[in-house]
């Protein structure tokens, strides 16, 4: 079945460092979502994506729709201690359809 | 001024009961899920609900039975509980036409 699988894991950075991670799916979506999960809570939507190519950006947060449709990826700009988390993307398992996957996660964790 | 809630928000419990989970928003919107969260933190969907018809139904098995009473309200019952029951329980809300979910903080279900 349909896999979306995220790289890194996890990771720890420094504060103020830049991170990158990415999403990769064995099939083409057309809708790309990162969302971030806080200990304890739920996860929150941080930047939806809907075109090949398209890049965007919410605070330091900058996310792109790969242009083979099949992979998107997420930077987040000088880290600060509450970027701590599970990022996530996701992405509807149908076109068209409001039937979700989720990625597999990437945890991050910053060192002040 | 809580947009999803959960309850309870911890809930343990021996094998063979049979418990439910209630979820309410207050955000106006049709659609609502259910969602399994493991210990590996993989994020699956269960049910959906879209105006108090069941839209999704994942392989879940028929322990498990969600309840709309109306738009606002998701619940979830389970039946005759197995300790790979054991998860987080995250409900969701999304307006009609668009992607972003809003979560609940998940119900931790621990079962003995």
């Amino acid at each position: 079945g349909q896999q979306l699988n995220q790289s890194p894991q996890s990771m720890f950075i420094q504060e103020g460092e830049d991170v990158s991670m990415n999403c990769t799916s064995s099939s083409i979506f057309n809708t790309w979502l990162w969302y971030k999960q806080d200990p304890g809570e739920g996860p929150v939507l941080l930047i939806a994506l809907y075109k090949a190519g398209e890049l965007t950006s919410n605070g330091r947060l900058t996310a792109q729709f790969g242009i083979t449709r099949k992979d998107s990826f997420l930077n987040i700009s000088a880290s600060i201690p509450s970027d701590v988390g599970i990022y996530f993307c996701a992405g509807p398992y149908t076109s068209g359809t409001y039937k979700y996957i989720f990625g597999t996660g990437t945890r991050l964790k910053v060192l002040a | 001024d809580t947009a999803v809630s959960q309850t309870p928000k911890y809930l343990v419990t021996q094998m063979g009961n049979d418990k439910s989970i209630k979820c309410e928003q207050n955000l106006g919107h049709d659609t609502m899920y259910w969602y399994k969260q493991d210990s590996k933190k993989f994020l699956k969907i269960m049910f959906s609900y879209n105006n108090k018809e069941l839209i999704i139904n994942e392989t879940v098995p028929n322990r498990f039975s969600p309840k709309s009473p109306d738009k606002a309200h998701l619940n979830l019952h389970i039946n005759s509980l197995e300790l790979g029951d054991s998860a987080v329980y995250f409900c969701a809300s999304r307006p009609t036409g668009v992607n972003e979910q809003f979560f609940g903080p998940g119900t931790r279900l621990t079962v003995l």
